[in-house]
């Protein structure tokens, strides 16, 4: 299966501030089949990105998902506090099955 | 609108089996595929399977492929997920999510609100 690595695990920022997240995965990720999500305390994980790069219906644009291959990025231009949260890559394009990542923490400095 | 709603909590002892419920409505059952995800406490998501609820077949993770069973009714609009041999690892919350493409593998853009299963001896 690919396994998918986040970095950081936390990622501690101030409002107004660029958020910069990685997903690094152990093989080629095909056809940039790579999700993102947002999960909050006590919530189900919210779409945000899909095909690497496609914000997800409602998404603001302050959030944008880029790569390819192995490496993927998703940036928050300027935080808002409801942006505070932990975030999850997903891959979906192989054969052997869905895979998340261990997600990064985006916490208030 | 788009809705998955799933079934109450659960506490259930080790060794023993648990059948969530996962019931959809705003949509058509049959038109789109419905995975299980699980996460255990303060942990990352973890994919289970999933349904095509058109002709019942299913796919599992190799992880639980011995132990889940994912079932649907069409009738009812509903999916269910079994997990057998219950230990205190699968303490977790699951969730219901569909998928919006052709194939089962895609992202998910509905979940469900979870179900929080607690396994204790």
């Amino acid at each position: 299966e690919i396994v998918l690595t986040q970095s950081p695990g936390t990622l501690s920022l101030s409002p107004g501030e660029r958020a910069t997240l990685s997903c690094r995965a152990s093989q080629s990720v095909s056809s940039s089949y790579l999700a993102w999500y947002q999960q909050k305390p006590g919530q189900a994980p919210r779409l945000l990105i899909y095909g690497a790069s496609s914000r997800a219906t409602g998404i603001p644009d302050r959030f944008s998902g880029s790569g390819s291959g192995t490496d993927f990025t998703l940036t928050i231009s300027r935080l808002e506090p409801e942006d505070f949260a932990v975030y999850y890559c997903q891959q979906y394009g192989s054969s052997s099955g869905i895979t998340f990542g261990q997600g990064t923490r985006l916490e208030i400095k | 609108q788009m809705q998955l709603v799933q079934s109450g909590a659960e506490v259930k002892k080790t060794g023993s089996s648990v059948k969530v419920s996962c019931k959809a409505s705003g949509y058509t059952f049959t038109y789109r595929y419905l995975h299980w995800v699980r996460q255990a406490p303060g942990q990352a998501l973890e994919w289970m399977g999933w349904i095509t609820p058109f002709n019942g077949n299913t796919n599992y993770a190799q992880k639980f492929q011995d132990r889940v069973t994912i079932t649907r009714d069409r009738s009812m609009s509903t999916a269910y997920m079994e997990l057998s041999s219950l230990r205190s690892e699968d303490t977790a919350m699951y969730y219901c999510a569909i998928t919006t493409g052709t194939t089962p593998e895609d992202y998910f853009d509905y979940w469900g609100q979870g179900t929080l299963v607690t396994v204790s001896s």
